[in-house]
């Protein structure tokens, strides 16, 4: 079975600071895995995803992720945060024959001015 | 095109009573999911539908039961209410071939008294 994990469970970055968010995951095969976002009171957006291919992807809001295989990785990461960065990410891990995702227990991520 | 939407948005409910969300995905998607989200267990797997289809079932007791349609609207439902039936409840669609991209409603809250 599949699972995640996100080692930090709240980061505070300043503003215009780089940020990264870890996440590793087990699987026994190639997984899908993606990051989502999720602010207050709101479901989760997708902010990328990795299916196959290159290992770089980059996703909306200025963010990026890297999967590495070897490390069993998929961490995100942003340049320079913006004030309104500041929110729960979650990375996910699925598989193609089971229909569902498993996330991993969420970052909240503190911007300071 | 307009998101995954889900309703009611938020709902009070007491101890022994059942409960009916409703969730209507992307125009195009046939396949919903749906994951409950609290403080302590974070986002768990409830179930998936496609055409109409249970595929795949989480690890939830028997009282969580849910169904789609053939417009693939889904519903689920929770009989005899528990407190610890209090959380989010999240619908997510997609296409439905593989584990493609999950796009999330924001969610019915759901408290029990």
């Amino acid at each position: 079975a599949q699972s995640v994990t996100q080692p930090d469970i709240h980061i505070t970055v300043s503003e215009g600071a780089s940020l990264e968010l870890r996440c590793n995951y087990s699987y026994g095969a190639t997984p899908y895995l993606f990051w989502y976002v999720q602010s207050p009171g709101q479901g989760l957006q997708l902010l990328l995803k990795y299916f196959s291919g290159d290992t770089l992807v980059q996703g909306i809001k200025g963010f990026e992720a890297e999967f590495k295989r070897s490390q069993s990785s998929f961490n995100l990461r942003k340049p320079s945060v913006h004030w309104s960065d500041a929110a729960e990410y979650f990375c996910a891990v699925g598989a193609s024959n089971d229909y569902k995702l498993s996330f991993g227990a969420g970052t909240t991520v503190t911007v300071r001015a | 095109k307009a998101g995954v939407t889900q309703t009611p948005r938020y709902l009070i409910k007491t101890r022994g009573q059942q409960v009916t969300l409703s969730c209507s995905p992307i125009s195009g998607h046939r396949s919903v999911s749906w994951y409950q989200q609290t403080p302590g267990q974070g986002l768990q797997f409830l179930f998936e539908y496609f055409s109409e289809t249970q595929r795949n079932k989480g690890n939830f007791p028997g009282r969580f039961s849910g169904r789609q349609f053939s417009n693939s609207r889904s519903e689920m439902n929770v009989s005899t209410l528990e407190l610890g039936d209090s959380a989010l409840y999240l619908c997510a669609s997609s296409r439905g071939q593989g584990t493609q991209p999950q796009h999330f409603g924001d969610g019915t809250r759901l408290s029990i008294l």
